[in-house]
């Protein structure tokens, strides 16, 4: 189904705890990608990761962070400094192209702070 | 960076009839428009494309235009079916492998 895997699909966490959110691949894509969903908010770009140990910040980082150790996985982490953390996080891949191309979206992991 | 606009952010249309989803972009060097749809609770996928070398492209009952002077594009879906009910995306491409996303159209189509 896309080759491109999250867990979990649902996620509690306490106010004060750091979260991790997976993402796997086997599509062999290069690229990787973070969107957190708000309703009425579209898709906003949390991190990107083209190259493995190499990552870039998007437009809503603070709160977050990630590793690429492995060109298959790119792990999320939210912390506790991120103010409202609860929503809907997907990850995406895409191959590398300078032109654009189609990047593939997981089933997401929706996050509740409680 | 690039911004995208979208509208409307609501619209239902009668079985059959045509939809008209509109977009606007910031940047002149943004290359390429996908379409993403998303169903409830399910992950958004891509319906179609199109690149700034062209004007128009077809899919069956899904069409993307392309102005590029003007720096908008649309989305047409004809004949619309209730399985069409769904959120849409579109987006640019700007930058270093970046999509800028609008912020989405919720499709109703009453039976």
């Amino acid at each position: 189904d896309g080759g491109i895997t999250q867990s979990p699909k649902y996620l509690f966490r306490k106010e004060g705890q750091n979260v991790t959110l997976s993402c796997e691949q086997n599509l062999n894509h290069d690229a990787m990608y973070w969107y957190r969903q708000d309703p009425g908010q579209g898709l906003r770009l949390i991190y990107y990761s083209q190259i493995v140990n190499d990552f870039q910040k998007g437009d809503i980082a603070e709160g977050y962070s990630v590793s690429r150790e492995k060109k298959e996985s790119f792990p999320l982490t939210v912390t506790s400094a991120q103010k409202n953390p609860t929503a809907f996080y997907l990850c995406a891949s895409s191959i590398l192209r300078l032109a654009g191309d189609e990047q593939f979206f997981g089933p997401g992991t929706r996050l509740t702070v409680l | 960076g690039e911004n995208v606009e979208q509208h409307p952010s609501t619209l239902s249309v009668q079985e059959g009839d045509s939809a008209v989803i509109k977009c606007t972009y910031s940047d002149s060097a943004s290359n390429y428009f996908p379409w993403y749809k998303q169903e409830l609770g399910k992950r958004p996928q891509l319906i179609i494309d199109i690149r700034s070398n062209v004007g128009e492209k077809k899919d069956q009952r899904i069409a993307v235009t392309l102005n590029k002077t003007a720096k908008h594009f649309s989305l047409h879906i004809t004949e619309t079916q209730p399985e069409d009910s769904a959120v849409y995306f579109c987006a640019a491409f700007w930058g270093a492998n970046n999509l800028f996303f609008g912020t989405g159209t919720r499709l109703t189509v009453i039976p």
